[in-house]
């Protein structure tokens, strides 16, 4: 059975910290991996990633994959406040235009 | 755009009643998701469309759950009857076949309670 495990499930930081969000898969037919970031309402799209070893950012935020390990990691840098969410990853797998199979979230906190 | 639309926002109803939550994904957008989250399972995948077509339903935990989608810009999921354990937020999400592998667009959510 295909599986996406999220870790740790929960993490309190003060402001400044840098964080680590940890994603592992198994999955058949995988093609991509996605990091959304959930508030209160939708979870917003932050990166897709595809091939091994590519390094993504945006700001602060920052993802890579290792294809061969199967995992991906969410790093943030210099939290914020505004960076308390749940940060969901999720793996498509098969088809023309697969399904995705989502971790269970991590729910980040950042005291100020 | 204003995104993907779902209504109603929030929905109370009593065991046994039905239930229709609806979704208006973004124009131009020809695949169609419908998600469930709780706490305990996270997201899962219950159906989704391509160009108006029910692609994999496997998800859909019971024949009281149906979904359709009549045209590209309305989607329906029904639960009849429902169950306290229906209790969940309920998302429609939409997305581009292409470019190839383009992220997936949700909705803000139905959150559903069955008493």
């Amino acid at each position: 059975e295909d599986k996406v495990v999220q870790s740790p499930l929960s993490l309190v930081v003060h402001e400044g910290d840098t964080v680590t969000l940890n994603c592992s898969y198994e999955v058949t037919n995988f093609r991509s991996l996605l990091w959304y970031k959930q508030e209160k309402k939708a979870p917003t799209f932050l990166f897709m990633l595809t091939s091994s070893g590519i390094e993504k950012k945006s700001g602060r935020l920052s993802s890579i994959l290792d294809k061969k390990e199967l995992f991906s990691i969410l790093n943030i840098t210099a939290t914020q406040t505004g960076d308390s969410a749940i940060y969901l990853c999720a793996v498509e797998v098969g088809g023309s235009q697969g399904n995705l199979i989502f971790g269970k979230g991590t729910k980040l906190s950042v005291k100020p | 755009d204003a995104g993907v639309i779902q209504s109603p926002r929030h929905e109370v109803t009593e065991m046994g009643q039905e239930v229709t939550l609806r979704c208006k994904p973004i124009s131009g957008h020809d695949y169609l998701f419908w998600y469930r989250q709780t706490m305990m399972r996270g997201l899962e995948l219950l159906i989704y469309f391509n160009n108006n077509v029910p692609i994999d339903d496997s998800g859909m935990p019971e024949d009281r759950f149906s979904a359709k989608m009549p045209n590209a810009s309305f989607s329906t999921l029904k639960i009849q009857p429902s169950e306290p354990r229906d209790s969940a937020v309920y998302f429609c999400a939409s997305s581009l076949s292409r470019p190839y592998n383009s992220p997936l667009h949700f909705g803000n959510g139905t959150r559903l309670t069955v008493t």
